[in-house]
């Protein structure tokens, strides 16, 4: 059961323009979300994050928007530049126990075109 | 360059064995978790340790273990290896168990024939 959904596998944009990636999770409990971005042969990198008592952050060229009813949120490259070209996964947890148990969808191949 | 490292880069084991991974974090990193990300699909959680006990589990079974030491090392041992746990294996290390202070090493892919 795929509990964070990312149904775009791949997304082609002109360098300069907006990038938007989308994500959408199933399950109730979660209550923090991040996204993280990974090249080739390194591990993921945090990116940013939004807390689900707001519906917006912004850091930078990137923003994240979260539709809590909608279960939906949304990562805003403005303006994408080569460099972002990356895999991008949207990830979800719980505040519980401690500890945060990350969950991953599987990845969004972004390339940025010059 | 996060500071993570992970050894080795490429493992191939055949059914049936056992390996051990490994991983070396930060000083002061006292969370590491690990995570496997089998081919096309996104890192999935396989357990957490903090200071030196696990404190948080994925659903996978307990062929998969763990150790952290107090020099800010930890390995990951599984047992009798299946077809299906050919994947990339990540560890992430932090201060906290937060998600967005965890640093990723850059995998190992293990491959079992």
């Amino acid at each position: 059961d795929q509990q964070v959904k990312q149904n775009s596998p791949s997304l082609s944009v002109q360098e300069g323009r907006i990038s938007i990636l989308n994500c959408d999770y199933t399950n109730s409990m979660f209550d923090y979300f991040l996204w993280y971005k990974k090249y080739p042969a390194e591990g993921p990198t945090f990116l940013i994050s939004i807390s689900s008592i707001k519906d917006k952050n912004e850091d930078g060229r990137f923003t994240v928007f979260l539709n809590k009813s909608a279960k939906h949120l949304s990562l805003h490259i403005v303006p994408s530049q080569p460099g972002d070209s990356a895999v991008y996964f949207c990830a979800a947890s719980p505040y519980s126990g401690g500890y945060q148990k990350v969950t991953f969808g599987t990845g969004t191949k972004l390339q940025v075109i010059p | 360059e996060t500071g993570v490292t992970q050894s080795p880069t490429h493992l191939i084991k055949t059914r049936g064995q056992q390996v051990t991974l490994r991983c070396s974090s930060q000083s002061g990193h006292n969370t590491v978790s690990w995570y496997q990300q089998a081919l096309g699909q996104g890192p999935q959680f396989i357990f957490q340790y903090y200071r030196e006990e696990e404190n948080g589990r994925g659903n996978f079974p307990p062929r998969f273990s763990g150790l952290q030491f107090p020099n800010y090392s930890s390995e990951l041992n599984v047992n009798a290896l299946e077809l299906d746990d050919s994947a990339l294996y990540l560890c992430a290390s932090g201060p906290s168990g937060r998600g967005d202070t965890q640093y990723f090493g850059p995998g190992t892919r293990l491959t079992v024939l």
